[in-house]
């Protein structure tokens, strides 16, 4: 079963406005992930936030963690077209798991220009 | 370069045939992932390895089967018993925290 699931499923703003994209998750985790994947191309990995941190910034990306809600954020700010993409949250299972790396359904956003 | 290649890119299969898709890294990475992406949908995981010769089932592994022989290497095979294999198949790999991923293989049944 998938472990996470992203909110919203579709997203559309203008250029210079700030995306939202937010991950809810079922397990207990080590860490929690986002990645992007371009329109039938291989993810690339964003940011990575352990299950002890709240929040991280990389560049304009935000993203915040709250393991008693099992959810996390994505904030993109100052948004261009080119971060036209889906964005996924994975989540990194605890225990017996192992290194298991499970992916949300993920969240096209789209900004025009 | 260090990388993660997955191959070849398209693959048509017929009805009733097994194929094998190609998952190499040179990035001496222990885990490595295969998951299976339906269009306008998220990742779901077939089969991962944590070391040689060992791996585990993921959330979808029937009518696929793997091997892990060698560290650089993770090849999935997609069965006859896969009544719907269609889909994009994509290929990561790491040793801990990021994954890194191939460019996928799609694979088209005729």
């Amino acid at each position: 079963s998938q472990q996470g699931e992203e909110d919203p499923q579709a997203l559309s703003i203008q250029e210079g406005e700030n995306a939202t994209m937010n991950c809810s998750y079922k397990t207990s985790i080590n860490n929690l992930q986002w990645y992007r994947q371009n329109s039938g191309r291989g993810l690339v990995h964003l940011i990575l936030i352990r299950s002890n941190e709240r929040e991280k910034h990389s560049g304009r990306l935000r993203v915040t963690l709250d393991t008693s809600k099992k959810s996390s954020s994505l904030l993109i700010t100052a948004s261009r077209a080119a971060d036209t993409a889906s964005y996924f949250c994975a989540t990194d299972g605890r225990g017996t798991s192992g290194s298991r790396l499970t992916f949300g359904e993920g969240t096209q956003l789209t900004v025009n220009p | 370069d260090g990388g993660i290649t997955q191959s070849p890119k398209y693959l048509f299969r017929k009805e009733g045939q097994n194929v094998t898709l190609s998952c190499e890294q040179n990035l001496n990475h222990d885990a490595m992932y295969w998951y299976r992406q339906d269009p306008g949908q998220g990742l779901r995981l077939i089969y991962y390895s944590q070391i040689v010769n060992d791996f585990q089932k993921g959330d979808i592994a029937e009518g696929y089967s793997v091997s892990r022989e060698k560290k650089e290497s993770f090849p999935l095979t997609v069965t006859s018993a896969q009544k719907n294999p269609t889909a994009f198949y994509l290929c990561a790999s790491r040793l801990v925290g990021e994954a890194f991923f191939g460019q996928g293989t799609r694979l088209t049944v005729v």
